[in-house]
């Protein structure tokens, strides 16, 4: 079945710096990615839509100028939390579904998540 | 009021025991539904899909109301293995509305 490769699955960093998140489909073309955020023991929450050649369309709430998204190819979206603070410890997942074989009731497929933990 | 809302649990039960999972979503408009199980640390992965006449997989029924917005999820014979987090998704334009999850735990 379709593979979402998320790397990497897990990142300590200092508060400050910036971190760079990957989301690949593996065999199939996602002209859409998703980006999640979910903190312990909460649901999964939308932080925006990666759109392949355009911008993203972030949700309210979720800053765009602190995570930067770029969706350069069919295949890539990239994720970068800019000037991490330990608030922005969490669990990040991306998800795409197949643009080919699309339809409404097409499931998602998620990346394996990256477990961030910023001291 | 959340787009989908779920009863987060936990739900502890037996081996062998019959539980059900029920979900409402609040956009009528929305267009597809799936319910997907989530472990501790890892990602969501489908479980299965809810069509409008219901659906069954082995032990796992879903079950969709469209005019009552609301799907269920009834996990007949629990296993041990089915522990996990079970989340409500419901699906509009491409854009995924996830429930807060139900915990369940089943023990020996």
């Amino acid at each position: 079945g379709a593979v979402v490769s998320q790397h990497p699955s897990w990142v300590i960093c200092k508060s400050g710096t910036s971190v760079k998140i990957e989301c690949r489909s593996l065999d199939f073309q996602a002209t859409t990615m998703f980006w999640y955020r979910q903190f312990p023991k909460q649901s999964l929450m939308l932080m925006a839509t990666s759109n392949e050649g355009s911008k993203a369309t972030y949700e309210q709430g979720v800053e765009k100028d602190k995570f930067l998204i770029n969706h350069a190819s069919l295949t890539l979206s990239t994720l970068t939390v800019t000037s991490a603070h330990p608030e922005d410890s969490s669990f990040y997942i991306c998800s795409a579904r197949d643009a080919g074989t699309g339809g409404e009731g097409t499931e998602a497929f998620f990346g394996q998540g990256t477990r961030l933990t910023v001291v | 009021r959340k787009e989908v809302e779920q009863d987060p649990g936990p739900f502890n039960v037996p081996e062998g025991a019959t539980v059900a999972f029920n979900c409402t979503y609040s956009n009528s408009a929305s267009q597809s539904f799936f319910w997907y199980r989530q472990d501790c640390r890892k990602e969501p992965k489908l479980l299965m899909s809810v069509y409008s006449s219901g659906n069954e997989d082995g032990r796992f029924t879903a079950q969709l109301n469209r005019a009552s917005q609301y799907i269920s999820l009834l996990i007949r014979d629990s296993k041990l293995s089915d522990s996990a987090t079970y989340l409500c998704v419901v699906n509009r334009n491409n854009d995924m509305r996830f429930g807060a999850g139900t915990r369940l735990t089943v023990k020996p």
